[in-house]
């Protein structure tokens, strides 16, 4: 068993940015491929991206292209997903997983509120 | 990006077996054998249930299963059980992307 740990809730402005962390088990961290996954209050699963830390390349769906930022801290076993320029459409859990072809481990959602 | 169609509902009684669907087309789902499903309970995270269109994880109960024809990946849930009762997604890994279906409700009558 995996345990992907997850920050907290936050909310924030419309405009603003927002950071969330997940925390892997150290060890095998830099083996791990991460992604990012989102679900809108009642809405479905929506793909974020995804990286490889070994290699630091991050893959991004396309309609949040240029506004969000995956990346990973092998020293703290640490990913994170940034998403800047903050919509009420971007009020949603968003998760992490381990893999990339199949998500075998998620963590437990950080909910991101965007209101005024 | 393509679009996984899903049935919005499916239902049964306890006991029975029901099938929920995953429609693709030929360049997603009828192309490429990376296809998983999940299970989301309320307030839950997500749960891997199939991967690779018909393995199934260590702790997975064999009452899960996933079969692939053509365009369309199904999840087939044998002798229902009240705990079943949740969200399920397929998904598809496809080039460097990954896409989930629209979601199936199921309940347990």
């Amino acid at each position: 068993q995996v345990q992907l740990v997850q920050s907290g809730a936050e909310v924030k402005k419309p405009g603003s940015s927002v950071k969330v962390s997940c925390k892997a088990p150290e060890g095998a961290f830099s083996t791990y491929v991460f992604t990012w996954v989102r679900q809108a209050p009642g809405q479905g699963l929506e793909w974020v991206g995804s990286i490889i830390p070994f290699s630091g390349i991050g893959n991004y769906a396309q309609k949040l292209q240029g506004r969000v930022t995956i990346t990973a801290d092998a020293s703290t076993s640490t990913a994170y997903m940034e998403l800047s320029g903050l919509r009420s459409e971007d009020t949603a859990v968003y998760y992490c997983a381990r893999g990339v072809q199949l998500l075998d481990f998620w963590g437990q959602g950080t909910l991101v509120t965007v209101s005024s | 990006q393509s679009d996984l169609t899903q049935p919005a509902s499916v239902s049964g009684s306890p006991g029975q077996s029901i099938t929920i669907s995953c429609t693709g087309i030929r360049t997603d789902v009828g192309g490429y054998d990376y296809v998983s499903w999940y299970q989301q309970h309320p307030g839950k995270a997500p749960k891997l249930m199939i991967y690779d269109v018909s393995n199934r994880p260590s702790g997975v109960s064999h009452r899960f299963s996933g079969s692939k024809s053509g365009n369309t990946a199904s999840l087939s849930i044998s002798g229902l059980q009240s705990e079943d009762e949740a969200d399920y997604y397929c998904g598809l890994h496809i080039n460097t992307n990954f896409v989930f279906g629209s979601g199936t409700r199921v309940t347990v009558l």
